[in-house]
């Protein structure tokens, strides 16, 4: 398996842009995660699907991120207008759930965002 | 609310020396607990889980961790560190999957310099 593929792996934008982020989660995973890791707050959940459909979105920032989740193995984390505090890398995890399985999740690469 | 605390931000040891890193949990129930660990412009990889049964857990790349219920930790030992195995090291708890109740709470991280 490819593992969680994200895309792209860098993104420079000026502020007030539209950035869209996007990954696609091992195939056959029920669950799919959103993270953001700056160094002043570490690693945060911003949402995350079960079955595509958004089950806690609570760790979204505000609404200028938004997140979907449209099949199995497509998601998209959108950000509009971006701002230069959104700099951050952005990772996607996906994981399966199973009776005997820990959540066991596993990382993309992430995307380097920088907003300028 | 569960959380996680990995008290020390950074840490140097010298190659062939012994690790350990710290990690205190707060959960309500047992826990499912991971060490992840992330290279420099990579994302995180599972270095081991705890779920139940033997509290010593063995993981890949030569790591250990120890639950402890009495002192809500899992700390992370290596007997012999090697200089590839600088990086950030995360501890995680997570709960049972439960629907809503699927996400894992990362620790701030700690980061290994290994000195030669």
């Amino acid at each position: 398996d490819a593992g969680v593929i994200q895309s792209p792996r860098h993104e420079v934008t000026e502020m007030g842009q539209e950035v869209t982020l996007r990954c696609k989660p091992i195939s056959g995973h029920d669950y799919l995660f959103w993270y953001r890791q700056t160094m002043m707050r570490g690693l945060e959940l911003l949402i995350y699907f079960n079955n595509n459909v958004p089950i806690d979105d609570s760790g979204m920032p505000e609404d200028r991120f938004s997140a979907k989740m449209p099949n199995a193995s497509f998601s998209t984390l959108k950000i509009q207008p971006s701002e230069p505090r959104d700099s951050a890398v952005y990772f996607c995890a996906s994981s399966q759930e199973r009776a005997s399985s820990y959540n066991e999740q596993f990382f993309g690469p992430g995307t380097r965002l920088t907003v300028l | 609310a569960q959380s996680v605390t990995q008290p020390d931000i950074h840490i140097t040891v010298s190659e062939g020396a012994s690790l350990e890193l710290r990690c205190n949990y707060s959960y309500g129930a047992t826990p499912y607990l991971f060490w992840y660990v992330q290279s420099p412009g990579q994302g995180l990889q599972l270095l081991l889980k705890y779920f139940s049964g033997d509290t010593l857990v063995q993981g890949i790349k030569g790591f250990e961790a120890e639950f402890k219920r009495s002192q809500s930790s899992f700390n992370l030992r290596k007997p012999s560190v090697h200089w590839s195995d600088a990086a950030e090291y995360f501890c995680a708890v997570g709960a049972r999957f439960t629907g809503t109740a699927s996400k894992l709470t990362f620790g701030t991280g700690t980061r290994l310099q290994v000195t030669l």
